[in-house]
């Protein structure tokens, strides 16, 4: 199985910040057919389920601001949030989505705002 | 929109099973997959495994293969788990999500809270 490890495991930045937060895999997520990182992002407000952000590592879903932005290659990814805002309080995970299952999680970055 | 809807919380003795539904709405239910994953504090997010309801195929976590059962009604467009054999560790929130494109989940459930307790 693919293991996904995040870091920090938590981190508290202010309103305006850049907050940069990584997700590593144990094996590359890269596609060498079609140049494609399967590499997703959730984001997990408190007591709401989580909700996709970015897949394939820097394509942001449709309606996401885009102060976050998914970047990174092979087995290292970096979830950027730009300029942070109060409501960006949540749990982040990353997601591979390569190949074929069992897809699998990292364990989080818990974002605080100070 | 696509919409998926879970069953209530769960309050279950050591041993019992429970089976927790997902009604699909706003798009064939039969043609994606349903991802079912679960979520204890401090654990994060565990992938169970999936099911493609049109055809009944599925895919499961060797970590779950004995625990989790998967079905699907396509004329109710409902996906069920089934858990079996509960213990203190079984308690958690369960989500349903529906695949988009390469695996990733793109639509969630709100999740249903199970809880076992004697």
């Amino acid at each position: 199985d693919i293991v996904m490890t995040q870091s920090p495991s938590s981190l508290a930045m202010s309103v305006g910040q850049k907050v940069t937060m990584s997700c590593k895999s144990s094996q590359s997520l890269l596609n060498s057919s079609n140049q494609k990182n399967y590499l997703a992002w959730y984001q997990q407000k408190p007591g709401q389920s989580p909700k996709l952000l970015v897949y394939f590592a820097s394509t942001r879903e449709s309606g996401v601001p885009d102060r976050f932005i998914g970047s990174g290659s092979g087995t290292d990814f970096t979830l950027t949030i730009s300029s942070v805002q109060a409501e960006d309080l949540a749990d982040y995970f990353c997601q591979q989505h390569y190949s074929t299952p069992p897809w699998t999680f990292g364990g989080g970055t818990k974002l605080e705002i100070k | 929109q696509v919409q998926l809807q879970q069953s209530g919380a769960e309050l279950m003795k050591p041993g019992a099973s429970v089976k927790i539904s997902c009604k699909a709405t706003g798009y064939t239910f039969s043609s994606y997959w349903i991802e079912w994953v679960k979520q204890r504090p401090g654990h994060g997010l565990e992938w169970i495994g999936e099911i493609l309801p049109g055809s009944g195929s599925t895919n499961y976590n060797e970590k779950f293969k004995g625990k989790a059962t998967f079905t699907a009604d396509t004329s109710s467009n409902t996906a069920y788990m089934q858990l079996s054999s509960l213990t203190s560790e079984d308690s958690a929130v369960y989500y349903c999500a529906r695949r988009a494109g390469f695996a990733w989940f793109a639509y969630w459930g709100q999740g249903t809270l199970v809880t076992v307790s004697a």
